[in-house]
């Protein structure tokens, strides 16, 4: 299946500023999601990445508070712009690994203080 | 996308048997089940998928009846590893490819 590295995989921030979220796979994948899990909570699909397209978001998340940027086949990045605590969450990014369903990267639990 | 129902929360014994079974009323006919297993502090990992009857591979089975609006994942001899949440998923390809909602999960809890 499909390997994916996911960076940073903690972080604390002050509020107001932005972290950037890096996935790397290890093969080339059409799409690639972007998901937030809060604590104790289930996920939620905050938006899905082709390459070469703008992202497609889900109702509740916008473009300015979480820019996508998806350069090539194997590589994405999701920003987290203009923190506030409520952004305090777990971040995860998945990649569409037919044979294996979806395969998941490890997480960046991001704290915003 | 289907919703799914599953329970919030089992508890088992270890050496048991655990059937977990997913609610999803409105699946469509392009649809697969998928089930996920997440640890604390690790992303969701794959444990089956299937469309339809009985799917087994070396972890767990998956029962999906003839209407297909429920699912029973199919744990055997369960260990205090096995505690875990899962998840039920229901999707299939749509203009863009998959895309995958999550429902609440089932917290399975494993005692000794």
């Amino acid at each position: 299946s499909a390997v994916i590295s996911q960076k940073p995989s903690r972080d604390i921030c002050q509020r107001g500023t932005s972290l950037t979220i890096q996935c790397q796979v290890d093969s080339q994948v059409t799409m690639m999601f972007w998901y937030r899990q809060q604590p104790g909570q289930s996920l939620t699909l905050i938006a899905t990445a082709n390459q070469g397209s703008e992202a497609t978001y889900e109702s509740g998340f916008v473009i300015d508070k979480f820019p996508i940027s998806r350069p090539n086949l194997t590589f994405s990045t999701l920003t987290v712009s203009n923190m506030s605590p409520e952004d305090s969450s777990i971040y995860l990014c998945s990649v569409d690994d037919r044979l294996y369903g979806y395969t998941f990267g490890s997480g960046t639990r991001l704290t915003v203080v | 996308l289907a919703k799914t129902t599953q329970p919030i929360s089992m508890d088992s014994y270890e050496g048991q048997e655990v059937n977990i079974t997913c609610s999803h009323n409105n699946i469509a006919t392009n649809d697969y089940i998928t089930w996920y297993q997440q640890f604390p502090s690790q992303g969701p990992r794959f444990i089956i998928q299937g469309y339809k009857t009985k799917v087994t591979n070396e972890v767990a089975s998956l029962f999906i009846p003839a209407d297909r609006k429920s699912s029973t994942l199919s744990l055997p001899r369960v260990s205090l590893s096995d505690t875990a949440v899962y998840y039920c998923l229901v999707g299939g390809p749509n203009t863009g490819g998959f895309k995958t909602i999550f429902g609440a999960g089932t917290r399975l809890f494993v005692k000794a």
